[in-house]
């Protein structure tokens, strides 16, 4: 059980580069997430899915795509990389047990935007 | 809307000592959620403990606990003999118990130092 695994884990990007990052858990969770990390600032959620299939967008959802065609994988696409997204990616997935939630977070994936 | 908010930027405590990590946050909810979690060096957000709203007991594992006081809408986390692998980021996180789609509000974290 390797729980939520992201890759990679360092990017580099020059401006106007697409790129994907890769999430996948293997838990059989239906909700999952993509935040972004930036310094003196909490998680802000970009896009999540509730299953297969299914995206909504979060707080901070411009400059990114992302797509939910099974239960384990949930890729998001950064459709033409600016410096502003310069930032700790973590990719969770969660299930509800008893009325509570618990997120199991992946290493996350540091990107450079230069 | 739901915000939460850690005042602490930094906190430092000596090895085996007790320290308390500060979060309020503000909701117009009666049932919700709340967490906290620790991302050490390696980045990795870790569970430390959660808290329902609907339960009157201060949850507690092992070296953490909190104090969950409801009408200040306070939820601070004490963590007891600290040790060096303490030493990280500690993010207090905010859930609705009308959300179904298990979204997390966050603070921006205070930052843990242990003296040896």
């Amino acid at each position: 059980n390797a729980g939520v695994t992201q890759t990679p884990k360092f990017q580099v990007l020059k401006t106007g580069q697409s790129m994907t990052l890769q999430c996948a858990q293997d838990m059989n969770h239906e909700y999952m997430s993509w935040y972004r990390q930036d310094p003196g600032m909490g998680l802000r959620l970009i896009h999540y899915s509730v299953g297969a299939g299914i995206t909504d967008q979060g707080e901070v959802p411009n400059g990114y795509n992302v797509s939910r065609s099974t239960t384990e994988d949930f890729p998001l696409r950064l459709l033409s990389a600016a410096p502003s997204q310069t930032s700790v990616y973590f990719c969770a997935s969660s299930y509800s047990l008893g009325g509570t939630v618990t997120q199991y977070f992946g290493p996350g994936t540091r990107l450079l935007v230069l | 809307a739901q915000t939460v908010t850690q005042s602490q930027p930094e906190m430092s405590v000596q090895e085996a000592e007790t320290v308390t990590l500060s979060c309020t946050y503000d909701t117009s909810e009666s049932d919700y959620y709340l967490f906290w979690y620790k991302q050490p060096p390696s980045r990795q957000m870790i569970l430390v403990i959660r808290q329902e709203a609907y339960k009157q007991q201060n949850a507690t594992e092992n070296r953490f606990s909190v104090n969950f006081q409801k009408a200040a809408k306070s939820f601070s986390l004490k963590i007891s003999d600290s040790q060096l692998g303490d030493a990280a980021m500690y993010f207090c996180a905010y859930r609705s118990g009308m959300d179904s789609n298990y979204q997390l509000i966050w603070g921006a974290g205070t930052k843990l130092i242990i003296k040896p």
